[in-house]
């Protein structure tokens, strides 16, 4: 079965420092998205990507945050200038159309210390 | 402000039981409905969509109310493997793309 990949599994950073998330999506989808769940908390929407841009983003998804789709297999979130609020689960999901299911990664637990 | 509630939980039933669970939803222009089941400290896996005339998936059973709002979702015959949060899943167009609105999730835990 076709699957998201995510990279790292797991990344500790200190507070003020840049962090890159790595996401390979299904290699024949279209719509790229990000999540975030800090812990014990709600999957909450961060970003939808589209045909290279942002589709739409959430309250979240400030200027601290951006997105990149640098080749034709990976798409990355940058978070700028980490804060201790930063701290979560990051899912990346891609799917086939935008009404259809959504194919989650394993995604990439985020530590700011 | 768009929400997706459940109860939190937790369930905690013997095996062979039947469980229910259920959802409800503010946004009556949400598109679609999922239930997705995530276990600890892992991604979301889509369990079953869920349609207006009701749908069953073997053990599962999901049932949409669009005039209350309200979703369910009912397993039979628990196993222990079905322990994990069960969450419910609306998708929505927003002004650019659709997106996933979740709930926080209800918790399963299936005793031997």
């Amino acid at each position: 079965e076709p699957e998201v990949t995510q990279t790292p599994s797991h990344q500790v950073t200190q507070m003020g420092q840049e962090v890159i998330l790595r996401c390979v999506p299904i290699s024949n989808h279209l719509y790229f998205y990000w999540y975030r769940q800090i812990l014990g908390q709600k999957v909450e929407f961060l970003v939808s990507f589209y045909n290279n841009e942002i589709s739409e983003k959430s309250e979240i998804f400030d200027d601290q945050f951006s997105v990149e789709r640098p080749d034709g297999s990976n798409f990355t979130l940058k978070i700028r200038s980490t804060k201790l609020e930063d701290s979560a689960m990051y899912f990346c999901a891609s799917s086939g159309d935008p009404g259809g299911g959504y194919t989650f990664g394993s995604g990439t637990r985020l530590t700011v210390v | 402000r768009k929400e997706v509630e459940q109860d939190p939980g937790p369930f905690n039933v013997p095996e062979g039981a039947t469980v229910a669970f259920n959802c409800t939803y503010s946004n009556s222009a949400s598109q679609s409905f999922f239930w997705y089941r995530q276990d600890c400290r892992k991604e979301p896996k889509l369990l079953m969509s869920v349609y207006s005339s009701g749908n069953e998936d073997g053990r599962f059973t999901a049932q949409l109310n669009r005039a209350s709002q309200y979703i369910s979702l009912l397993i039979r015959d628990s196993k222990l493997s079905d322990s994990a949060t069960y969450l419910c899943v609306v998708k929505e167009a927003g002004a650019g793309s659709y997106q996933l609105t979740f709930g926080k999730g209800t918790k399963l835990s299936v005793i031997p």
